[in-house]
């Protein structure tokens, strides 16, 4: 079944603590991105990957560090996590020639994170 | 400004209702646009794309304007299963900086 997976789905942890999500996908997609939604803010993109070794700055990627070294994942790693990265993220792959539409992102079920 | 803005409503319409919800985005060089669907707590999906010369899926209707950078989604018939938050998204740059909107949240009474 083609998917996108997180790992954990749920998280609290305390300020400071170092943490990393991890996101792999099985659909051979070259384009990878995290991003976090917040009430009131919709979801934000946080870092994107456009393949392997390649990454690049969403929105708001401060605090946040990623790294590509494999096409199939793309983990999120919060090296210092504060109160302020409390958040729901999701992870989403998508590929220009996959997809019943041109660049569709299939998303992963989400981390819903808590930092103490 | 942001860059893609939604009415968050809520929309609370009947069965059978026709409901359309409208987008705007603030930059010009935008290049593909999208309609996602978002049930509570869940991941987003794909509702679908947005072309310039409109499409439509069944009941669902998506328009795009580019010169006024407005986006719309019109759904005839509205089913209960419908009710859900319906995001609007534009991509940016490469292709794969994506906006999301606040979203537009739908609820659909028997």
């Amino acid at each position: 079944e083609a998917q996108v997976t997180q790992n954990p789905r749920y998280l609290i942890t305390v300020t400071g603590k170092k943490l990393t999500v991890t996101c792999s996908q099985n659909m051979n997609h070259e384009y990878m991105s995290w991003y976090r939604q917040d009430p009131g803010l919709g979801l934000r993109q946080i870092y994107y990957s456009m393949n392997v070794e390649v990454t690049d700055k969403g929105d708001v990627p401060e605090g946040y560090k990623v790294s590509r070294k494999e096409k199939r994942n793309f983990p999120l790693i919060l090296e210092s996590p504060s109160p302020n990265q409390t958040s729901l993220y999701f992870c989403a792959s998508s590929s220009r020639s996959s997809g019943r539409n041109y660049n569709e992102q299939f998303f992963g079920p989400g981390t819903r994170l808590t930092v103490l | 400004r942001k860059e893609v803005e939604q009415d968050p409503g809520p929309f609370n319409v009947p069965e059978g209702a026709t409901v359309a919800f409208n987008c705007t985005y603030s930059n010009s060089a935008s290049q593909s646009f999208f309609w996602y669907r978002q049930d509570c707590r869940k991941e987003p999906k794909l509702l679908m794309s947005v072309y310039s010369s409109g499409n439509e899926d069944g009941r669902f209707t998506a328009q795009l304007n580019r010169a006024s950078q407005y986006i719309s989604l019109l759904i005839r018939d509205s089913k209960l299963s419908d009710s859900a938050t319906y995001l609007c998204v534009v991509s940016q740059g490469t292709g794969n900086q994506f906006y999301f909107g606040t979203g537009t949240s739908l609820t659909v009474i028997p």
